[in-house]
Formats: structure tokens, sequence, C-alpha cells
């Protein structure tokens, strides 16, 4: 496997609290990614990163915010989990070269909020 | 939305036989990406096909391309049911992935 960590790998969490999940890389690549994948919506991209602190908005966005301080960190937090973001998340890294290299996948992180 | 989707959603077929899966998207590309995921693991690459390649084989896959159609196709030969799996495509800038074809190998 390619050297990408997610953490925690389940999570349940209240209404309205926040949450952060962490994808941790080792293998220097630029580009990481945050997906969220549900039953009849496939992948779909929240943010992603171009590089230390360059980031940007994906397709659901919104109630979600993002961090890469470090090359090898991209956080994904919830400021107010909804139950709507109750999902399996992966993280994803590529790199060097954008498009034209695959991407590798985590192990992905189950959230629960209730 | 989805720049990829693909079709069918669900496929079942007997061991041993072909599975083919279609992806259409909808902007132009520089490539396009083929993936595989298993029940409650995170997506594998298969393979990529840039937009200048027609067609491109690894192993028992087989992948084309036709970008007037704006469309792809991945072939599976002689199935196994190691296969059985949800199959997405991808384009970049960044990677956009469909709804996935899920795959069913009966033994």
């Amino acid at each position: 496997d390619a050297g990408i960590t997610q953490s925690p790998r389940h999570k349940v969490t209240e209404t309205g609290t926040p949450v952060t999940l962490r994808c941790h890389q080792t293998e220097n690549h630029r580009y990481m990614y945050w997906y969220r994948q549900d039953p009849g919506h496939g992948l779909r991209l929240i943010h992603y990163s171009y590089g230390v602190k360059d980031t940007d908005k994906g397709e659901v966005s919104d109630g979600y915010s993002v961090s890469r301080s470090k090359t090898e960190d991209f956080l994904l937090t919830l400021e107010s989990a909804t139950s709507s973001q109750t999902s399996v998340y992966f993280c994803a890294i590529s790199g060097p070269r954008q498009g034209n290299t695959e991407a590798f996948f985590g192990q992905g992180t189950r959230l629960t909020v209730v | 939305s989805q720049q990829g989707e693909e079709d069918p959603q669900a496929l079942s077929i007997q061991e041993g036989e072909n599975a083919t899966m279609n992806c259409s998207y909808k902007t132009s590309i520089n490539n396009l990406q083929w993936y595989r995921q298993n029940s409650g693991r995170g997506l594998v690459h298969l393979i990529l096909i840039r937009s200048n390649e027609r067609e491109k084989h690894s192993g028992r896959l087989r992948v084309t391309l036709d970008t007037s159609k704006k469309s792809s196709s991945l072939l599976i030969t002689a199935s196994r049911a190691a296969d059985t799996a949800s199959y997405f495509c991808a384009t970049a800038h960044p990677q956009i992935f469909g709804k996935g074809t899920r795959l069913h190998i009966l033994p």
C-alpha cells in the first residue's frame, strides 16, 4: 500500500460537535484530496490541495473546511457535524504531476453523526 | 455533478465470461483513469489512458477511449471471482469520479 494513513478509522459523534479527520502521507506527493462516499452517489470530491496552504473546493464543500500546513498532512474539519455528513470519507494522494499520475487512496474513515 | 458516469450501474456475469463497462464524461480531458474498489476498501488504480490513445491493454484489462464521443470502456476478459468489485472511471484536474459499476462474478 502507498504510504497513506487515515485517522480515525471509525468515529461516532453527536450533531453539532466539531470533528477533524486526518490524512497522513509518507510519499511526499504534492496533491491530496478528500472524498465522501455514499450509497447511490459514488465518490464526491469535498476539497483538494495543490500543496502546503494551497487548497480548493470540490463538488460538495459546504459544511467542510480543510487545512494543509505540512506536505504530509491534510486535515478535514466538520465545524458542526450534521446527520447528512454521516458517510465514509476517503483521502487520496497523487503527484508530482496532477492528472497524469494515479491516485492512491487511504482505507477510509467511517463517520456516523447521531 | 460527476464528471464521469459509468454504465451499467450493476452487472452480473458468469465466471470466465467477459465484462464490459462504460464511462461517459462531459468535458475535454488529458487522460482518463479506471479504478477498482473492493467492498469496504479504498480505490485501487487499474489503468490510465491518455487522450491521444485509442486503446490500451494491461493483463486481462482492455480500455478504449473515444474522445469524439467523450466515452471510454473497460473490458475485463476471462472474469474471475476476485474481479467482483465496483469499478470507477475518473477524469483529471482534479479527479472526479462517477457512481461506479458494481460487478458481480457468479461462480
